[in-house]
């Protein structure tokens, strides 16, 4: 079964825009940990954020906010002010007791001037 | 160096033959994993190390793959008999231990298999 869904292939947003990423996961797991990483054409991954199970906040780092549903089970990554550098795979992961992170497909944001 | 370095950056071989990817992780970093990514694909989960411990093999794709870290540091990955689906960038990546949060990519290493 597919433990991390992510449903939009392909993006576009107005830069200054904001736009939400969308992921929903599947674990049994009761600790496990949200992730979200930025490729750009370069092929580095670059770690953006990070969310807690057990966290009651939702997690921010500058311009990214993610907005956790743990009821539904999703995570979804909002960019805020979007910059024509932001265009790039957003991949969300998680990770369970396994310890290793488990990816979905991919999401290609493309920031339109 | 300040990050994970992997080489070689790009590898080209015929289908048969054995290929050696080598990462080095970031200096301190007890947990070491290596990933694939397929063009168009996500990333798949291939192997990890913590420290001394077992590695978890778990997500190797066939035993034409297999993986060690001498000395808790420096991983190589090795594939034999490559395959024309061998095919992808291999990444890897490291984290200060296993249950850290952030794990740190290194470029990867595109692998072509002719």
């Amino acid at each position: 079964a597919q433990k991390i869904t992510q449903t939009q292939p392909g993006m576009f947003v107005q830069e200054k825009e904001a736009v939400t990423l969308d992921c929903t996961y599947d674990t049994s797991d009761q600790s496990y940990g949200l992730f979200w990483y930025k490729q750009p054409s370069s092929g580095e991954m670059i770690f953006l954020i990070y969310q807690g199970s057990y966290d009651e906040q939702n997690a921010t780092e500058g311009r990214y906010s993610l907005n956790f549903q743990k009821a539904r089970k999703s995570a979804n990554l909002v960019i805020s002010a979007s910059q024509l550098g932001d265009s790039a795979m957003y991949f969300c992961a998680m990770r369970d007791a396994g310890n290793m992170l488990t990816f979905g497909g991919g999401t290609r944001l493309m920031v339109k001037p | 160096g300040a990050g994970v370095s992997q080489s070689p950056s790009n590898k080209v071989t015929e289908k048969g033959k054995d290929v050696e990817l080598r990462c080095d992780p970031i200096s301190g970093h007890t947990a070491l994993y290596w990933y694939r990514q397929s063009l168009g694909q996500g990333l798949e989960f291939l192997i990890y190390f913590q420290g001394n411990s077992a590695p978890d093999k778990s997500g190797l794709p066939s035993d034409r793959f297999s993986a060690e870290r001498t000395g808790g540091s420096v991983s190589t990955l090795t594939i034999q008999r490559t395959q024309q689906e061998d095919s992808a960038v291999y990444l890897c990546a490291s984290s200060r231990t296993v249950s850290y949060n952030e794990q740190f990519f290194g470029p990867g290493t595109r692998l072509t298999v002719l």
